[in-house]
């Protein structure tokens, strides 16, 4: 079965850094695409990362130079480092897997709330 | 970047109706455009990939159409756990976008 565990959301203050990880289980991490999507509350949903089983890497352009996604193989964990954090970047940030065929974001993980304040 | 213009951004309906959600792209997309679901504090879930194929497990009374610019989702007939926000994605291009929702309320 397939599952996806994000961790490491929290209060941070403005300029700070935090890294969120993503485990998986009942695939291999390396062998799919995978991204990362936020929500600030209330909000409507923001792509915010990808990175291929190739290893290459998309951004948005509200993120890029701030952020860097990676994973790890030997955990099956997928990350993403956040530095000089703003207010704006406190969302729900939710890892997502594709699937074959085109099926993007065919699994979700349950989110981790990052809350950028003084 | 595209933009994804989803309309209506809110609709009250009933048991039983049929909905119809449109998605319009700034720019041709082929037909590279997913529609989810989203419930309150639940991750969202994907209904439609490529425009028009259903997920599996997906209930058939949920299709997708349209290609290039325009796109729409219908749910032929509403069922009480449709209740929920509905989002476009375009992956033509990057930045990849979302639609700004729908969200499908009870009558």
């Amino acid at each position: 079965e397939v599952q996806l565990v994000e961790s490491g959301g929290g209060l941070i203050q403005p300029g700070g850094s935090l890294r969120l990880s993503c485990a998986a289980s009942g695939f291999t991490v390396s062998s799919n695409y995978m991204s990362w999507v936020r929500q600030a509350p209330g909000k409507g949903l923001e792509w915010v990362s990808i990175i291929y089983s190739g290893g290459s890497t998309y951004y948005a352009d509200s993120v890029k130079g701030r952020f860097t996604i990676s994973r790890d193989s030997a955990k099956n964990t997928l990350y993403l480092q956040m530095n000089s954090l703003r207010a704006e970047d406190t969302a729900v940030y939710y890892c997502a897997k594709d699937g074959d065929s085109g099926t993007r974001f065919d699994y979700w993980g349950q989110g981790t709330l990052v809350t950028v304040s003084s | 970047a595209i933009q994804m213009t989803q309309s209506p951004s809110s609709l009250s309906a009933s048991v039983g109706d049929r909905v119809t959600i449109t998605c319009r792209a700034s720019q041709g997309i082929r037909n590279d455009l997913g529609w989810y679901q989203q419930k309150p504090g639940k991750a969202p879930k994907l209904l439609i990939y490529t425009a028009s194929s259903l997920q599996s497990g997906v209930p058939s009374r949920f299709s997708g159409s349209g290609s290039g610019t325009d796109f729409t989702l219908t749910i032929s007939s509403l069922q009480p756990e449709d209740f929920a926000t509905y989002y476009c994605l375009q992956d033509y291009n990057y930045p990849w976008t979302f639609g700004q929702g729908t969200k499908v309320e009870i009558k």
